[in-house]
């Protein structure tokens, strides 16, 4: 079945700690790809997108995503997270002949230990 | 530049009343895009509008739910005869026909609660 797959819920680092968050796609073409945050209560900002070319991309805030064609993986990457990175970080999908409708994974949350 | 805005954000309503969701996109941004996003689960797309056009509705459910986008004003969302069930976050996004519907830029959404 096509899916968005975040297999982590929950991952907890420490302040100052590199980050990786996982996203797993299961389309038969590559979908365009993205990375949003949610802070709570509120909606979602854009991390980064891929739709072509270099496959690492570099977005706000110091992220990084890394799209891995064999994997059908597109990594989120922080190398020190900082405590005002805790929020809820999803992986969405754009499917080229599905023009407008972005497919979301479930979410990870991620909470920073001082 | 104020982004897009969705009032209310927080919306109560009893078993079978209608609840009414708006959305204003940003200036210049003529797609509408309306998500929902229930308890602990990631958002699942619903429908996607142009002005006065229901371009893609595959994710509306077949009742009781409608959105429309009129040529002035906002986008608004309309479930009628409300169920628990609907409890939920519902967010809007928009898009500048220039840099395509990828780029989609998200408001604060509306959380309905439905006693």
């Amino acid at each position: 079945a096509q899916s968005v797959t975040q297999p982590d819920i929950h991952i907890t680092v420490s302040e100052g700690a590199s980050l990786e968050l996982r996203c797993n796609y299961s389309y038969g073409a590559t979908p365009y790809l993205f990375w949003y945050v949610q802070s709570p209560g509120q909606g979602l900002q854009l991390l980064l997108k891929y739709f072509s070319g270099d496959t690492l991309v570099q977005g706000i805030k110091g992220f990084e995503a890394e799209f891995k064609r064999s994997q059908s993986s597109f990594n989120l990457r922080k190398p020190s997270v900082h405590w005002s990175d805790a929020a809820e970080y999803f992986c969405a999908v754009g499917l080229y002949n599905q023009g407008g409708k972005l497919i979301f994974g479930q979410g990870t949350e991620l909470s920073v230990k001082p | 530049n104020a982004g897009v805005m969705q009032n209310p954000r927080h919306l109560v309503r009893r078993r079978g009343q209608e609840a009414r969701l708006r959305c204003s996109p940003m200036k210049g941004h003529s797609h509408v895009y309306w998500y929902r996003q229930l308890p602990e689960e990631g958002l699942k797309f619903m429908v996607y509008l142009q002005k006065e056009n229901i371009i893609d509705e595959s994710g509306m459910p077949k009742e009781r739910f409608s959105a429309e986008f009129p040529k002035e004003g906002p986008s608004i969302l309309r479930i009628q005869q409300v169920v628990r069930g609907d409890s939920a976050a519902y967010f809007c996004a928009s898009s500048n026909p220039g840099t395509g519907f990828w780029e989609q830029f998200f408001g604060p959404g509306t959380r309905l609660t439905v006693l």
